[in-house]
């Protein structure tokens, strides 16, 4: 059974920290793996990881996939209250598009 | 990426009763699934909506608990059926969005629909 375990399970910051959330997994057949954003309901996609070692960057946020290790880790530097949310990595196998999700990080951003 | 609208938005149900969730999409997609996420708890696909075929569902839900329909490539009913309190939950839409992740075929998600059992 796929298998994705995040961490923390929450986290409280000030506004300028630099944070770094954590996502392992287990999944038979890796295709990709994938970090969203979820401020109320609908997760909004962030990254698509597929190769080891390749940072994607949008902004302040930056992620990076070790398939040999089996993590992945998303950073956000300089921390806005806007970022918090909670952030949900998810992995799919062989192309069929399904996802198993972790149970995600609830990031608190306070001023 | 494609732009999906779901209703109702929210809803309060009796014990007991069934609850019909829709699913519209601005642009046909040939891959749409059913997600739920209880409370504090991971999202987790119920099924893949199949359009002109019967929906496949995951392990541990039921065509008679969660019957979906798929009429065209742009619109999927879920249907939450004799719902219990533990049925309270977020049902989500999703579909497979080649306008997104640099044309990689990305999961897209409704706004969702958050259900509440008395």
């Amino acid at each position: 059974e796929d298998k994705v375990v995040q961490s923390p399970l929450s986290l409280v910051v000030h506004e300028g920290d630099t944070v770094t959330l954590n996502c392992s997994y287990e999944v038979t057949n890796f295709r990709s793996l994938l970090w969203y954003k979820q401020e109320k309901k609908a997760p909004t996609f962030l990254f698509m990881l597929t190769s080891s070692g390749i940072e994607k960057k949008s902004g302040r946020l930056s992620s990076i996939l070790d398939k040999k290790e089996l993590f992945s880790i998303l950073n956000i530097t300089a921390t806005q209250t806007g970022d918090s949310a909670v952030y949900l990595c998810a992995v799919e196998r062989s192309s069929n598009y399904k996802l198993t999700f972790g149970k995600g990080t609830l990031l608190t951003v306070n001023p | 990426s494609a732009v999906i609208s779901q209703k109702p938005s929210r809803d309060i149900c009796q014990r007991g009763t069934s609850l019909t969730i829709q699913c519209q999409v601005d642009s046909q997609v040939t891959m749409m699934f059913w997600y739920r996420q209880q409370p504090g708890q991971s999202l987790t696909l119920i099924a893949t909506a199949n359009q002109g075929s019967e929906a496949t569902y995951e392990s541990g839900f039921v065509i008679d608990k969660f019957p979906i329909s798929r009429p065209n490539l742009t619109f999927s009913t879920l249907t939450v059926s004799n719902m219990s309190p533990e049925d309270s939950s977020i049902y989500l839409c999703s579909v497979a969005d080649p306008g997104q992740g640099s044309g990689a075929n990305v999961l897209t998600f409704g706004a969702g629909s958050r259900l509440t059992v008395l």
